[in-house]
């Protein structure tokens, strides 16, 4: 069966901290990682990895995949109040025509100022 | 910033009865998804459609369900007769097909909160 694992499940920091959130799998047809950002409703696109060892960066936050040991990171530093969201991870599947999101749990992500 | 929408935002509906949740996608993508998440859950996976038919669905997506493209901008996920178990937020989500197939970006509208009293 194919699974996303998360951890840790929720962590609380204060504003300026600097946070790695986890995310590891075992699927098939593995073609990509995704990033999003969920606040209130709907999850919010941050990366997308499909190559190991190459960080993809956006400000404060970034990320990188290691396809041998079948996980990725998401570093955020300098943290903020508005940083404070649910982040969920997703493993892209493909095969024989679909191609769908498997996801994670999440990590509830809590900014203290 | 090209947006997927959706409507009606939340929906309140009695068991047994038949619902549509729309969704507008992103004008140029060429791949659907409906996925639901019931509240405190993981986001799963419902249904995957391209070029006007399903591409894959999960085994949540039982007879119950069904998606269609009535038009050249609206993706709808009709819900034959409710379930209170059917009570989640539905996220629409839509994707290019550019690149690796299973390595498109997906973007998610905001979702439709459906209630089954």
């Amino acid at each position: 069966e194919d699974k996303v694992v998360q951890s840790p499940l929720s962590l609380v920091v204060h504003e300026g901290d600097t946070v790695t959130l986890n995310c590891s799998y075992e699927v098939t047809n593995f073609r990509s990682l995704l990033w999003y950002k969920q606040e209130k409703k709907a999850p919010t696109f941050l990366f997308m990895l499909t190559s190991s060892g190459i960080e993809k960066k956006s400000g404060r936050l970034s990320s990188i995949l290691d396809k041998k040991e079948l996980f990725s990171i998401l570093n955020i530093t300098a943290t903020q109040t508005g940083d404070s969201a649910v982040y969920l991870c997703a493993v892209g599947l493909f095969s024989g025509g679909y191609n769908k999101l498997i996801f994670g749990a999440g990590t509830r992500l809590a900014v203290h100022p | 910033e090209p947006e997927v929408t959706q409507t009606p935002s939340h929906q309140v509906t009695q068991m047994g009865q038949e619902v549509i949740l729309r969704c507008v996608p992103i004008s140029n993508h060429l791949y659907f998804y409906w996925y639901r998440q019931i509240l405190g859950q993981k986001v799963e996976f419902l249904v995957s459609f391209y070029n006007n038919e399903i591409s894959e669905k999960s085994e949540i997506f039982d007879d119950q369900f069904s998606v269609e493209r009535p038009d050249g901008s609206n993706f709808t996920l009709k819900i034959r007769s409710t379930k209170l178990e059917d009570s989640a937020m539905y996220f629409c989500a839509s994707s290019e097909a550019q690149g690796h197939p299973g390595s498109y970006e997906q973007y998610f509208g905001p979702g439709t909160r459906l209630t089954v009293t």
